[in-house]
């Protein structure tokens, strides 16, 4: 069964910082998604990656995929605090139904 | 805006009463996901359907039931209500294909009493 672990769950950084998160899955995917959730919101979709080596860059944020090592990483870079939010990968497994499997979130705080 | 609706946003019921959850999909998508998220938790997946059959089941017990309609719109229908089942739930549309972008509604928020 799949499974997809973020590290880490919570972050707490200042204005103006660089921070990089992690994303493992423990089975074989090509298709990981990257999504935000603000508090009492929906997901909104952040980015696809979909082959290893995969880097999509949008604003202060830049996701990568290396299908090799199962592993996704989000950079945010000079973080503003309108970033808060929880941030969640999630990966369609090979094989099956086309369903993600979420991460638990990594709830960010940006402090001024 | 994702172009997914919901309804109702919020509801409250009682342990053992049933209930339908609503989801119109984005004008083109044919694919439909229902999601289950607890607080602090991520998303976890109940059932999808394509063109009106269900293409997939998560670990939920059979009391989880859909339905999709000729136009792609969805219900989720859970029977015999117990406290677990109050979470958020979520709605994704897609238009089936590799990339699969899933978008999510607003949700509906269950409280079980």
């Amino acid at each position: 069964e799949l499974k997809v672990e973020q590290n880490p769950l919570f972050l707490s950084m200042q204005e103006g910082k660089n921070y990089t998160i992690y994303c493992n899955y423990s089975t074989t995917s090509d298709r990981l998604y990257w999504y935000r959730q603000d508090p009492g919101k929906s997901l909104e979709s952040l980015f696809v990656l979909l082959s290893n080596g995969a880097v999509k860059q949008e604003g202060r944020l830049m996701a990568s995929l290396d299908t090799k090592a199962r592993l996704s990483t989000l950079h945010i870079t000079a973080a503003v605090h309108d970033l808060s939010a929880t941030y969640f990968c999630a990966v369609i497994p090979q094989g099956g139904s086309e369903k993600l499997v979420f991460g638990k979130g990594m709830k960010l705080t940006v402090n001024p | 805006e994702t172009g997914v609706t919901q309804s109702p946003t919020h509801l409250i019921k009682t342990r053992g009463q049933q209930v339908t959850l609503r989801c119109s999909s984005q004008s083109g998508h044919n694919t439909v996901s229902w999601y289950q998220q607890a607080l602090g938790q991520g998303p976890q997946f109940i059932f999808q359907y394509y063109r009106e059959e269900e293409n997939g089941r998560g670990n939920f017990p059979p009391r989880f039931s859909g339905l999709q309609f000729p136009n792609y719109s969805s219900e989720l229908n859970v029977n015999a209500l117990e406290l677990d089942d109050s979470a958020l739930y979520l709605c994704a549309s897609s238009l089936a294909g590799y990339k699969n972008i899933q978008y999510f509604g607003a949700g509906t928020r269950l409280s079980v009493l």
